[in-house]
């Protein structure tokens, strides 16, 4: 049981380019979301998902796409990097969205933008 | 707005001291509360939880309790360990929250041997 994973670990984006952050959980968890975090800010949530093939916004969209095709992979994929998305990535699966439920979290995945 | 508001940090203790890092909300209604704990390199994870008021959560030798008068949520931990070093978040879900939790900046702690 891997839980959820990330990957990268690490990426150097130039900005404008595109990429790919990706997600997967084992655990048939139904709802999954992305967060940054950046310094002094706490967390703060980017997409979330309720299920395979629904997906909605959260505080700070701008930026950032994502699809849920199964219940196990949620990418978060940048259209055109800047500067300000420079952020610590990361991504949490829970078992439902109910409000005493613990969401378990990925790594993280550290993108530099320059 | 809701908002999590908790203690700046970083925090710097020796070895066996009391921990407390303060963490008080803004909500309506009754939000659950949660501390979560981000060791260095790694994801968060969930250190403990109160769902209801004078609930007092509990994990791994710390504490809090959900306060509704004062609307606080205080870790607290009789005496911490070098490996307690990490950075703890406080955050709270509303009920019907459509899924979002509310995070505070997190509180860097630093346990010297």
């Amino acid at each position: 049981n891997a839980g959820v994973t990330q990957t990268p670990k690490f990426q150097v984006l130039k900005t404008g380019q595109s990429m790919t952050l990706q997600c997967a959980q084992d655990m048939n968890h139904e709802y999954m979301s992305w967060y940054r975090q950046d310094p002094g800010m706490g967390l703060r949530l980017i997409h979330y998902s309720v299920g395979a093939g629904i997906t909605d916004q959260g505080e700070v969209p701008n930026g950032y796409n994502v699809s849920r095709s199964t219940t196990e992979d949620f990418p978060l994929r940048l259209l055109s990097a800047a500067p300000s998305q420079t952020s610590v990535y990361f991504c949490a699966s829970s078992a439902s969205g109910g409000s005493t439920d613990t969401q378990y979290f990925g790594p993280g995945t550290r993108l530099t933008v320059l | 707005g809701d908002s999590v508001t908790q203690m700046e940090g970083p925090v710097t203790l020796s070895e066996e001291a009391f921990l407390t890092i303060n963490c008080t909300y803004t909500a309506t209604g009754y939000p659950s509360l949660f501390w979560y704990v981000q060791y260095p390199g790694e994801g968060l994870q969930l250190l403990l939880k109160a769902t209801k008021a004078d609930d007092k959560g509990s994990n791994k030798g710390f504490e809090a309790t959900y306060r509704k008068e004062t609307t606080s949520f205080h870790l607290e931990k009789g005496s911490v360990q070098v490996s307690d070093s990490a950075v703890y978040f406080c955050a709270l879900r509303k009920k019907n929250s459509n899924y979002q939790l509310i995070w505070g900046a997190g509180t860097k702690l630093i346990i010297k041997p």
